[in-house]
């Protein structure tokens, strides 16, 4: 079955600066790539994904890229601001079968 | 569109009775279901994925006879943990996939905190 890492495991950056998550995955049929922010105690929120068709995709500050052939996909997140401090998780999926998440990066941006 | 909700949000039981929680889906008909664990400061784990009107498939090393979950309706869900014991303590979240959407798409509920005393 599908094998998501996930790194780092945590992450602190000021302010302002650009932070990047990065996952492997072991399965080359998976072809959706979601990428989660989770708040303590909230459900997980979807702020990006990415299909297998696609290598790079970009919604204002937040980008994810693809590489099929390596089978990693990163999330970037530039001009940091407080409010993204969260868990972030990965993960991959293929077709309608079930997601595997990644274990989780904390991110903390510092003022 | 596409909200997911749970009840309840918390519960406090002790040691040895059972729990219901509850996942609906407000706004479209969901096929499948997904229960997931979430341990303090670790991932969500996939407990089992339920499809409407049939038996839930359950992740191995998921007991099913003590996770019981019935899917009898396109937009209900429950999963009832039986003689819960302090390790069952974690927090449980639903998720939904539509049959009009993506196959991928999966919409989340807000999550239930359970804690056995």
């Amino acid at each position: 079955g599908e094998n998501v890492e996930q790194h780092p495991s945590t992450l602190s950056v000021q302010e302002g600066d650009s932070a990047v998550i990065k996952c492997t995955y072991s399965d080359s049929a998976s072809n959706y790539f979601p990428w989660y922010k989770q708040e303590l105690g909230k459900r997980p929120q979807l702020i990006i994904d990415i299909r297998s068709n696609v290598g790079e995709k970009k919604d204002q500050r937040i980008a994810v890229t693809l590489n099929k052939t390596a089978k990693h996909f990163s999330l970037h997140i530039t001009e940091t601001q407080p409010e993204d401090s969260a868990v972030y998780f990965c993960a991959a999926v293929q077709g309608a079968q079930k997601l595997v998440f990644g274990q989780g990066t904390r991110l903390t941006i510092n003022p | 569109g596409a909200v997911v909700s749970q009840h309840p949000s918390w519960v406090i039981c002790k040691s040895g009775t059972s729990v219901k929680i509850e996942c609906r889906s407000l706004d479209f008909q969901a096929t499948t279901m997904f229960w997931y664990r979430q341990f303090p400061k670790q991932s969500l784990m996939l407990m089992a994925t339920s499809n409407e009107g049939s038996k839930a498939t359950y992740e191995q090393g998921v007991e099913k006879d003590k996770f019981l979950i019935n899917h009898a309706s396109l937009t209900l869900s429950t999963l009832t943990v039986t003689s819960a014991h302090p390790e069952d303590s974690s927090f449980y979240i639903c998720s939904a996939r539509g049959s009009d959407g993506l196959p991928y798409e999966q919409y989340f509920g807000p999550g239930t905190r359970l804690t056995v005393t």
